[in-house]
């Protein structure tokens, strides 16, 4: 239990549904995370909410848009996805200062399939 | 971007002490060295973090040489639970590109 907490952790979709992932820290941290994990490929960050800054992975589509309502909370709003987007979603949480590059927690993650 | 390089995979027997080196040529001057552990299907969990010199704690150790383009995990005596992923992650995300980046990070399999 590492204090990051994501829903749902499993999620099936077609290519036209909306859904949203959610995330939750309760570690008291200022800044929070997105990865995306597809099979045997690198962690691959997706958006960076800090210090009421929001930092994104140009090569993101626009399909996926963040929303991140206070320090605590960040969700991940889907819409017409494409089987490629099929991965592990991870969220974490960092506390963040003047040197950035804090350890970040880790939730469990969502495991998103798209049919 | 700090780019990072490690090798693939390592194999360990159990009771071993393992050393992970991880290659960073263009650190920054800011950029910290944070290693994690990841288990299939689960997220990342953190390890140990350094700038310089070692850095110990109850799971490991992380030695940094002083021109810091490199470093090296030790796990010592390493159980089966030990298997994972070890990722070695330099900088941290900034401008616009989110340099963030985790490498593909070495599968350690530890042996009975």
């Amino acid at each position: 239990e590492t204090g990051v907490t994501q829903t749902p952790r499993h999620l099936v979709m077609g290519m036209t549904n909306k859904k949203s992932l959610k995330c939750e820290q309760h570690l008291g941290h200022n800044a929070m995370y997105w990865y995306k994990q597809s099979a045997k490929k690198p962690l691959e960050l997706m958006f960076v909410y800090s210090l009421e800054e929001r930092v994104e992975n140009n090569s993101v589509p626009s399909r996926f848009s963040p929303e991140c309502p206070n320090s605590s909370h960040l969700f991940l709003h889907l819409h017409t996805l494409q089987p490629e987007d099929s991965a592990l979603y991870l969220c974490a949480s960092s506390q963040e200062g003047r040197d950035r590059g804090r350890p970040q927690y880790f939730g469990p993650g969502t495991r998103l399939t798209v049919t | 971007l700090a780019k990072t390089t490690q090798p693939i995979s390592m194999d360990s027997y159990e009771g071993q002490e393992v050393n992970i080196t991880c290659s960073h040529n263009n650190i920054a001057t800011n950029d910290y060295i944070t290693w994690y552990q990841q288990f299939p299907s689960q997220g990342p969990r953190f390890i140990i973090q350094g700038y310089k010199t070692k850095v110990t704690n109850e799971v490991a150790s992380l030695f940094i040489p002083a021109d810091r383009k490199s470093s090296t995990l030790s796990l010592p005596r390493v159980s089966l639970s030990d298997t994972a992923v070890y990722y070695c992650l330099v900088g941290t995300y900034g401008g616009s590109q989110g340099n963030l980046i985790f490498g593909k990070g070495t599968k350690l399999s530890v042996k009975p």
